[in-house]
Order: structure tokens, then sequence, then C-alpha cells
């Protein structure tokens, strides 16, 4: 059965703060990774990685994913408030030309003032 | 841009009602989706289609069921609503299935099945 776990479940910094997001997974034919930010309503998209070693990078905020140890992880650099959310992680997987994407249970941050 | 809209944001049913979640999106995206979320499950696939016409069943089906007549449009039926029916429901839209490209998520539906 096709697995995506994320550590941790919470976590709760001080504004000025870098977090380290992760997310392990367990898929057949693994595709892809996709982050996502949710806030109050719907998640919002943050990376897709696909080739590992490879970071992608937007603002404060980057990922990387290592295809060997079958993990990615999410950096947050210098936290503001407004990046309080639930971080979540999807992996994308094929098998038997059925295409999958399978969800974490997300990370819940909070950043203080 | 308006993007993905869901309908209604909250809705409360007793057991045994039937609706409908109504989903439309303005980006001409093939493939679309509904999940609902649950406290410590995740995100969980219910159904999905891949074009107009064309659905197909995910992860959590049961109770539900789909239709996709344009491709702007993808609502969701509650057959006989059940208390474990009780979640929060998300219309998602992308270019491509899976793992392909990003989606698209709406608001949101808050539904309680008392």
């Amino acid at each position: 059965e096709d697995k995506v776990v994320q550590s941790p479940l919470s976590l709760v910094v001080h504004e000025g703060d870098t977090v380290t997001l992760n997310c392990s997974y367990e898929v057949t034919n693994f595709r892809s990774l996709l982050w996502y930010k949710q806030e109050k309503k719907a998640p919002t998209f943050l990376f897709m990685l696909t080739s590992s070693g490879i970071e992608k990078k937007s603002g404060r905020l980057s990922s990387i994913l290592d295809k060997k140890e079958l993990f990615s992880i999410l950096n947050i650099t210098a936290t503001q408030t407004g990046d309080s959310a639930v971080y979540l992680c999807a992996v994308g997987s094929s098998q038997g030309g059925s295409e999958k994407l399978v969800f974490g249970k997300g990370t819940k941050l909070t950043v203080n003032p | 841009n308006a993007g993905v809209t869901q309908t209604p944001k909250f809705q409360v049913l007793k057991t045994g009602q039937s609706m409908t979640l109504q989903c439309a999106q303005d980006m001409n995206h093939e493939y679309m989706s509904w999940y609902r979320q649950d406290p410590g499950m995740g995100l969980r696939l219910i159904h999905y289609s891949v074009g107009a016409g064309i659905t197909d069943q995910g992860e959590v089906p049961n109770g539900y069921n789909v239709s996709r007549s344009t491709t702007e449009d993808f609502p969701l039926r509650l057959l006989s609503a059940a208390p474990s029916q009780t979640s929060v429901y998300f219309c998602a839209s992308s270019l491509g299935q899976g793992y392909r490209s990003p989606l698209h998520f709406g608001n949101g539906t808050r539904l309680t099945v008392t």
C-alpha cells in the first residue's frame, strides 16, 4: 500500500526562525512529489519535484527531493506569521496504467510574533 | 479569474437526505476531482474525471455519485447522507491527471450530517 508520512505533525516557532518540514514516502513507480500550503481554505500549490537533488526555490521557501532515500524536505527561512498554515505533501505514482496521488496528513506550522 | 468555485460553503443534512455539491472551473481543465478532508486522515480521493463524459472511482467512492456532462462542471451527489460523511469536501481541477500537474482547489464545502 502506498504511504506518505509527514513529520512533524505540528510545529510552533517564533518569527525569524528557520524550519524544515519532512515528507517520506513508499509508493510503486514514483513519478512526482508536490507540496501545498493550506491556510483557512483551499490548498495552494508550492512546488513539484520530479528529479533527485535539484532544489526548487521561491522566495524564502525551498524544497529538495532525495529519490534514493525516498524523502523530501521543505525549508522556510526567516519565518513570518503569514507562513502559519498546514503544509501538505503529495506523491504521484503510476501502476498498471492507473495514476495515483497520495497525500500525507500534513504538518501544521504556527509562527508566533 | 474565478478558478474553481464550489457551492455551498456550508451544509447541514439529516441522515438519509440527499444533496448535490456543485463545482465549476473556468480554466478549461480536462481533469477534475473530488476529495474529502477529515482530521488526521489527509486528503482522500472520492471520484475523478479525465474529461466530459468520463468518470472513475477514487479511494473512497461509496455513497457518492458524480457525472461530467461539460468540461466546466463536476457535481458530487450524496445519495443518502450518513454521519460518516461529515467532512470538508474539496473539488480540484488540473491540466493533467494525478502526478502530471498541480491541482487547483476550490474553497471547500463543510458538510455536517446529523
